[in-house]
């Protein structure tokens, strides 16, 4: 199947701080969503971006679909940033979920 | 509209013991797809419905594994016997058309001891 790699694994940061989180895929793919799964384990869907660029308040994501890459950007973030973001890319039917960037925002 | 229900939120039981989760998706929606994350790993497919049929099932790990969506609404994930390694949180969502974006439910944490 597709190969999802998200970096950085972890990111520890200051609130307040800006930061971007980054999805490869190694494929083409038809649709892409960013998740933010909070610690109460909710999997909320942040973006469906499979090409272009995309803002909601302090978050916006940027998918390149023809370099196969895809950029969230949070800015100004707070403690309640905190989570596991997930890029999930789906080729066909099903999606393919990277190992996710654990976030943690100390106030 | 209401988003894609799942319940219990949370279930805890003893090995060899059954159980069923259940998602309701959001009305209209005739996909509806079952994903788990099991510790550590990550978030991976295991069957998806178009309304009462069964599109895909070939993430479903074995067949201890059942689902089922009588009447192409709500679904339900049955896990008998149930074992260790199947503890992780269990996701259900729905989508209108297969290229739309996902709805996903808050998911089932299932603890198997």
């Amino acid at each position: 199947g597709i190969q999802v790699e998200q970096s950085p694994p972890d990111l520890i940061l200051q609130e307040g701080a800006n930061s971007t989180l980054r999805c490869n895929f190694s494929d083409s793919v038809n649709n892409l969503q960013w998740f933010h799964q909070n610690p109460w384990g909710q999997l909320i869907n942040l973006f469906y971006i499979p090409s272009g660029t995309k803002q909601n308040g302090r978050l916006s994501a940027t998918t390149v679909a023809t370099e196969r890459y895809s950029l969230l950007y949070i800015s100004s973030s707070q403690t309640t940033d905190s989570g596991v973001y997930f890029c999930a890319v789906r080729p066909g039917n099903q999606f393919y979920f990277g190992t996710g960037t654990s976030l943690t925002v100390i106030p | 509209e209401a988003g894609v229900t799942q319940f219990p939120s949370h279930s805890v039981i003893e090995k060899g013991q059954t159980v069923t989760l259940r998602c309701d998706p959001i009305s209209g929606h005739d996909n509806l797809y079952w994903y788990r994350r099991v510790m550590g790993k990550e978030i991976k497919f295991l069957l998806h419905f178009v309304k009462e049929s069964k599109q895909d099932e070939s993430g479903m790990p074995n067949n201890r594994f059942l689902a089922e969506r009588t009447g192409g609404t709500y679904s339900t994930l049955k896990v008998q016997p149930a074992e260790l390694e199947d503890s992780g949180v269990y996701f259900c969502a729905s989508s209108q058309k297969i290229n739309y974006g996902y709805t996903f439910g808050s998911g089932t944490r299932l603890t198997v001891v």
